[in-house]
């Protein structure tokens, strides 16, 4: 089956440090990923996306992501985190071909950035 | 370009009531996709819809759900006889084509609570 995980329900950083928050998934065929992020009562942003091509994708805020084949990973990243970064943050994954554009979502991870 | 917008952004209804659940998709946006967020949980896809056609609807339960998107006006997601367990954040997420180049974006949310 198609599946994302997220790890951590919580991730805790200092402001200025650099923050990890970590996506695995399972697909098959070539993964479509995406970084979404939620602020409380609010929709979800896009910050993110992997298609194809290099490895280390570049989004908005300041955030980026690492996907990585063998480890079947994308991990969102960020140098130096910042308060305002505290949100809920959900990978997904497209899955299905053809006219199917559904995405699996993992459960969430809860980023704390304290001052 | 306005983004996504749902309405009502809160809905409360009783036990057996109906619900309906109102989106309209960003300009130039012909897939609609919509996603139901229970407490805790990730959001979960319901239902993929272009103008006029349901493509998608393998996350729909059986009964009491349906949705439509049709052509002039706004998708809507109709929950018939609602129940305790329906109480969640419905979102809806428009994207300008399928596959896995297009982003979606998300609305801002309903959140029904059944009483």
């Amino acid at each position: 089956a198609q599946s994302v995980a997220q790890p951590e329900d919580q991730v805790n950083v200092a402001e200025g440090n650099p923050l990890t928050v970590k996506c695995t998934y399972s697909v098959s065929g070539n993964p479509y990923l995406f970084w979404y992020v939620q602020y409380p009562n609010r929709g979800l942003q896009f910050l993110l996306k992997y298609i194809t091509g290099d490895n280390l994708v570049k989004g908005s805020y300041g955030f980026e992501a690492e996907f990585n084949k063998s480890q079947t990973s994308f991990h969102l990243k960020k140098p130096s985190a910042l308060v305002s970064d505290s949100a809920l943050y959900f990978c997904a994954v497209r899955v299905g071909s053809g006219n199917t554009g559904k995405l699996i979502f993992g459960q969430g991870t809860t980023l704390q950035v304290k001052p | 370009n306005a983004g996504v917008m749902q309405n009502p952004r809160h809905l409360v209804r009783r036990r057996g009531q109906e619900a309906r659940l109102r989106c309209s998709p960003m300009k130039g946006h012909s897939h609609v996709y919509w996603y139901r967020q229970l407490p805790e949980e990730g959001l979960k896809f319901m239902v993929y819809l272009q103008k006029e056609n349901i493509i998608d609807e393998s996350g729909m339960p059986k009964e009491r759900f349906s949705a439509e998107f049709p052509k002039e006006g706004p998708s809507i997601l109709r929950i018939q006889q609602v129940v305790r367990g329906d109480s969640a954040a419905y979102f809806c997420a428009s994207s300008p084509g399928t596959g896995g180049l297009y982003e979606q974006y998300f609305g801002p949310g309903t959140r029904l609570t059944v009483t």
